[in-house]
């Protein structure tokens, strides 16, 4: 079972269109990250969101945090070719033994046509 | 500029050849992480290190080991490699806490 549940998982838009990516869970996190990933490269976080919430913005892109801290969104207005790439979401659990252990959902494959 | 790197990019082993992988940070991080990324499953994490010489199993361990001599590289051995290990890795560090991971630019690792 997957901790993180991501949606969707591939999304093929043309330019200048709006789109929402999804991050559901049934746990409560104390935060959540969001990153992209373009082809043959690590993931680059764009945004941690802490509060219950909560709604960050980066340019074209707004981030919200659930109220009960289960869920997030990602929203991207306008979309344009330079947006391509795979989305990422990312919360902390921790362990019996202290540890706090990153988990990821499975990616939203996003691709922008010109 | 922080900075995680990766010792190949692009990797063709032969099955059963024993295999290393290095991550180098120098941000002076206690947290380093391996995963593997496959199409469809996401990132998955192998083993971690929240120290010098401390290490612990991560939701995908077996057939691999690791290694964390010092505090700014963390080695993930694959002792035989299969085609089943086929795949993209990703190192990853971070400070202490739930925070954000700063990530390698990966490994495409081909086993033969």
């Amino acid at each position: 079972t997957q901790l993180l549940e991501q949606s969707p998982q591939f999304l093929s838009i043309q330019e200048g269109e709006n789109l929402t990516v999804y991050c559901n869970s049934s746990s409560v996190f104390s935060s959540l990250q969001w990153y992209r990933q373009e082809p043959g490269e690590g993931p680059v976080l764009l945004v941690t969101v802490v509060t219950g919430g909560e709604v960050k913005k980066l340019k074209r892109l707004t981030f919200q945090f659930g109220d009960a801290r289960k869920d997030s969104s990602l929203h991207i207005t306008a979309a344009q070719p330079g947006d391509t790439g795979l989305y990422l979401c990312a919360a902390t659990r921790l362990t019996s033994g202290g540890s706090y252990i990153p988990t990821f959902g499975r990616g939203t494959s996003l691709i922008v046509h010109p | 500029d922080v900075k995680v790197t990766q010792s190949s990019r692009y990797l063709v082993k032969r099955t059963g050849e024993k295999v290393f992988l290095e991550c180098v940070q120098d941000m002076d991080h206690e947290n380093m992480f391996w995963y593997r990324q496959d199409p469809g499953l996401g990132l998955r994490l192998i083993y971690f290190s929240y120290d010098v010489k401390m290490k612990e199993k991560g939701d995908i361990p077996e057939g691999y080991s690791v290694s964390r001599e010092k505090k700014e590289r963390f080695s993930l051995i694959l002792e035989s490699a299969s085609t089943n290990q086929t795949s993209m890795y990703l190192c990853a560090s971070r400070p202490p806490g739930p925070n954000e991971q700063y990530f390698g630019p990966g490994t495409r690792l081909t086993v033969t």
